[in-house]
């Protein structure tokens, strides 16, 4: 099965922090994704990426950026963390156009 | 217009009681299909693919109508664990990215 793990489960940041989001999987798949999910929201997509280096934005980029320096990880950065980026976070990956597979996500509390 | 539409629920359904939900979506060049299970405070985990020629997974049955642009599924002999939420998944015409609904919400009770 695959596996996508994303460092932590639940994180308590302060305003203007930077705060770092890991995720790694183990299938070696190429496409691997960032979401946020909020009630009455759903899932919606931030960014993505197809490769090693390679980023895209999704539909709500704006106060995030992305790095994947090698193709199991892709780390999500909030530059300086706010209120309304309280939120779950779901990292996927995919192979092709296949399905995803998500992580158990992480829980961020900004305060 | 929301890419992909659902009915939010929840459906209240009795154990061993069938209870079929819909999914619209707007995109016609969409070409890949999924149904989700998310329960609750989890991460959405893949419950099945839908074909064209519709398809079933033991209790499960995806259905999917081009024309109408809507996706079906249906759970028959309904267990407690039923319980969750089913999340409508398409494909962007353009790439991998997948456009999630906003879920509905089933409820099986005793």
């Amino acid at each position: 099965d695959v596996k996508v793990t994303q460092s932590s489960r639940y994180l308590v940041k302060r305003t203007g922090e930077k705060v770092f989001l890991e995720c790694v999987q183990d299938m070696d798949h190429e496409n691997m994704f960032w979401y946020r999910q909020d009630p009455g929201l759903g899932l919606r997509l931030i960014y993505f990426s197809y490769d090693v280096k390679m980023k895209e934005k999704g539909d709500i980029p704006e106060g995030y950026s992305v790095s994947r320096e090698k193709k199991e990880r892709f780390s999500l950065i909030l530059e300086s963390a706010s209120t309304n980026q309280t939120s779950m976070y779901l990292c996927a990956s995919s192979f092709r156009q296949r399905g995803y597979t998500f992580g158990s996500g992480t829980r961020l509390t900004v305060v | 217009r929301k890419e992909v539409e659902q009915d939010p629920g929840p459906f209240n359904v009795p154990e061993g009681a069938t209870v079929a939900f819909n999914c619209t979506y707007s995109n016609s060049a969409s070409q890949s299909f999924f149904w989700y299970r998310q329960d609750c405070r989890k991460e959405p985990k893949l419950l099945m693919s839908v074909y064209s020629s519709g398809n079933e997974d033991g209790r499960f049955t995806a259905q999917l109508n081009r024309a109408s642009q809507y996706i079906s599924l249906l759970i028959r002999d309904s267990k407690l664990s039923d319980s969750a939420t089913y999340l409508c998944v398409v494909n962007r015409a353009a790439g991998n990215k997948l456009t999630f609904g906003g879920g509905t919400r089933v409820l099986v009770k005793p």
